[in-house]
Formats: structure tokens, C-alpha cells, sequence
């Protein structure tokens, strides 16, 4: 199952929304999580099953979708929210990641 | 809280076989609904799973790298490991280890190990 992400990259200033597209290339249901990277540091997971946040992660973070079409949103975006995100998909194996998004400051 | 710490070698030769260790600590590998598993990451590029193992021994490869991959599981010392032989340079990549959490409802990886970067070069 292939993963696009858009934008590819997203220039965006401080309390700014982001929305993030995420789109698979066959149905995956619910079955897809987003991550938040930072330079130098492991991926953190943000969201599972589409649109439950992770315990810990700030509210500004939400996802939804199903099927096919999904988005990461960012209410307002905090300086420690500059960084590349990830969907990926856990309907079948291989699992498989999309090419990700960096979110840089304006 | 739980822990997981990649260890290994930073440069493998061609041709060579890579091997790593991810130790969990602060937990039980043996949990129910976990599987663990090994994602890469090649310099400046995106993430790729590798493939995934649950504590019965039971595994699941990324066919792209099937015919080179092994992962196993040692219950009694609360590690896994990643053996991918024949490496060439473009196997050079930081590796991390992860946590799954597998109930085929909310599956995730949760948490995933500081990485480790490996390099393919003579």
C-alpha cells in the first residue's frame, strides 16, 4: 500500500493552522498513525487509528479520515511543532510510511 | 517507564552481515499485544519498516528485504535483534527500534529507541 503525502513542504507561521493530507493507495480503514520527527531524534507518535491522540500530546494535534483520505491538523502551530511529519499505515504488511512533510517556520 | 536501546556496530563492510541489539528495560518483552519491531532511516530520507516480531517468535518482513533479513527474539534477556546480510552502501541508514502496540484496532509504534546509525563502507 503506497502513502503520498501533501504539501511535500509547508512554510507556516507561529498560531498558524496546518492541515496535513495523508492518501493511501488502496482502503485502509482506520489503520493509519502520525508521527512528528525532529532533526537528530526518533519519530514520536502523535495519533493512532487515525484520529485517537496519543497520551501526552497537545490538543492542537488532531486527525481524521478513514478509507483512503486522512488528515493531520495543527490548530495553532508552536514553535516546537517545526518538524517533518509521517503517516503511515498498519492495515497489512508491509507496513509502509509516506514520504513525509516538513513543516518550516515563515 | 519503558525503554528500548539499540546497540551494535557503526560500520559494517559490504557484503557483510549487520547485526543490532534493542534491549528493552522498564518492561516486559513477553507483553501481550506488543510486537516489536526495526525501522530505517537512510541519511536525509524517509522511514522504511523492516519487519516486526512478537515474543512467541513469530515474525512479519518488509518483502523488499525478506531474503536478507532475520529477526529474533530472546525472552530471558528482554531483547531482539536484527541480523540483514549481503549490506551494501545503500543499507547505510540510522536504525531504530520501536514497540508495536498490536490489537488490531489501535496499532501503533508507541516507542522507539534513540536510534543507531550504521554504515556500509570497506
Amino acid at each position: 500500500i503506497q502513502l503520498t503525502q501533501s504539501p511535500s513542504f509547508l512554510s507556516a507561521s507561529v498560531g498558524d493552522r496546518v492541515t496535513i493530507t495523508c492518501r493511501a493507495s488502496q482502503g485502509i480503514s482506520s489503520y493509519l498513525a502520525w508521527y512528528q520527527q525532529k532533526p537528530g531524534k526518533a519519530p514520536k507518535l502523535l495519533i493512532y487509528a487515525a484520529s485517537t491522540l496519543q497520551s501526552g500530546v497537545p490538543s492542537r494535534f488532531s486527525g481524521s479520515g478513514s478509507g483512503t483520505e486522512f488528515t493531520l491538523t495543527i490548530s495553532s502551530l508552536q514553535p516546537e511543532d517545526f518538524a517533518t511529519y509521517y503517516c503511515q499505515q498498519l492495515n497489512s504488511y508491509p507496513f509502509t510510511f509516506g514520504p513525509g512533510t516538513k513543516v518550516d517556520i515563515k | 517507564q519503558l525503554q528500548l536501546q539499540e546497540s551494535g556496530p557503526g560500520l559494517v563492510k559490504p557484503s557483510e552481515t549487520l547485526s543490532l541489539t534493542c534491549t528493552v528495560s522498564g518492561g516486559s518483552i513477553s507483553s501481550s499485544s506488543y510486537y516489536w519491531g526495526w525501522i530505517r532511516q537512510p541519511p536525509g530520507k524517509g522511514l522504511e519498516w523492516i519487519g516486526s516480531i512478537y515474543y512467541s517468535g513469530s515474525t512479519y518482513y518488509n518483502p523488499s528485504l525478506k531474503s536478507r533479513v532475520t529477526i529474533s527474539v530472546d525472552t530471558s534477556k528482554n531483547q531482539f535483534s536484527l541480523k540483514l546480510s549481503s549490506v551494501t552502501a545503500a543499507d547505510t541508514a540510522v536504525y531504530y527500534c520501536a514497540r508495536m502496540y498490536g490489537d488490531y484496532v489501535n496499532d501503533a509504534f508507541d516507542i522507539w529507541g534513540q536510534g543507531t546509525m550504521v554504515t556500509v563502507s570497506s
